[in-house]
């Protein structure tokens, strides 16, 4: 168990609306991530963090915004949902040794866009 | 652009049998992950290799790297249904000189083993 929660881990939300998932860490791990899943494609990064208020784009941003003002939190925003962001949401985090990259996961968000 | 390749991406197979899962990649790298994950459940980590020839086991899993074929292998031996999971690796996005860190994942094994 590597301390990490997400909220909500369901939801059902309509085409253009704002939604915010969250990722909580209790370990203080500097590099955060988001990670969707899809059929047929594996994880894909979305955006990752390396310290507060530090963050970059992954494979697959667009439509897609984050914010890191604490540590331990690291949100991923829907701005205007879309019936293709319909997807299983991952959070993860790297514990931090030098050149060594194995990510732990949170138990996921199941995000439905009708 | 990173590309990983597994194959192949469905297998099912009687216990006690052997098989072999494969994950091909596009870049140089010599930091490649194996993960496991249950029907609606998170990722857990199964495997870290680091290093050209590197090898590691655990059980009846056994994980092994070449950086010069840029070719890992997730080796089961004598399958149980305890196995029975969807098998990813993934290759060190930033590590291997392709931009953003992170994991690039192949698109998983879906592993079902019979009695």
């Amino acid at each position: 168990d590597a301390g990490i929660t997400q909220s909500p881990r369901h939801k059902v939300t309509e085409t253009g609306t704002p939604v915010t998932l969250r990722c909580h860490q209790t370990e203080n791990h500097r590099y955060m991530y988001w990670y969707r899943q899809d059929p047929g494609h594996g994880l894909r990064l979305i955006h990752y963090s390396y310290g507060v208020k530090d963050t970059d784009k992954g494979e697959v941003s667009d439509g897609y915004s984050v914010s890191r003002s604490k540590t331990e939190d690291f949100l991923l925003t829907l701005e205007s949902a879309t019936s293709s962001q319909t997807s299983v949401y991952f959070c993860a985090i790297k514990k931090g040794l030098a050149g060594y990259n194995e990510q732990f996961f949170g138990p996921g968000t199941r995000l439905t866009v009708l | 652009e990173l590309k990983v390749e597994q194959n192949p991406l469905f297998l099912s197979m009687q216990e006690g049998k052997n098989y072999t899962i494969y994950c091909n990649y596009s870049t140089t790298s010599d930091r490649l992950y194996w993960y496991r994950q249950d029907p609606g459940k998170s990722l857990e980590s199964l495997f870290v290799l680091l290093s050209n020839g590197a090898v590691k086991q655990e059980g009846r899993l056994m994980a092994s790297l070449d950086t010069k074929a840029r070719l890992s292998t997730l080796h089961i031996t004598a399958a149980v249904h305890d196995l029975s999971a969807t098998y990813f690796c993934a290759v060190d996005t930033g590590y291997s000189g392709g931009g953003a860190d992170g994991l690039t994942f192949g698109k998983g094994t879906h592993l079902i083993i019979q009695p």
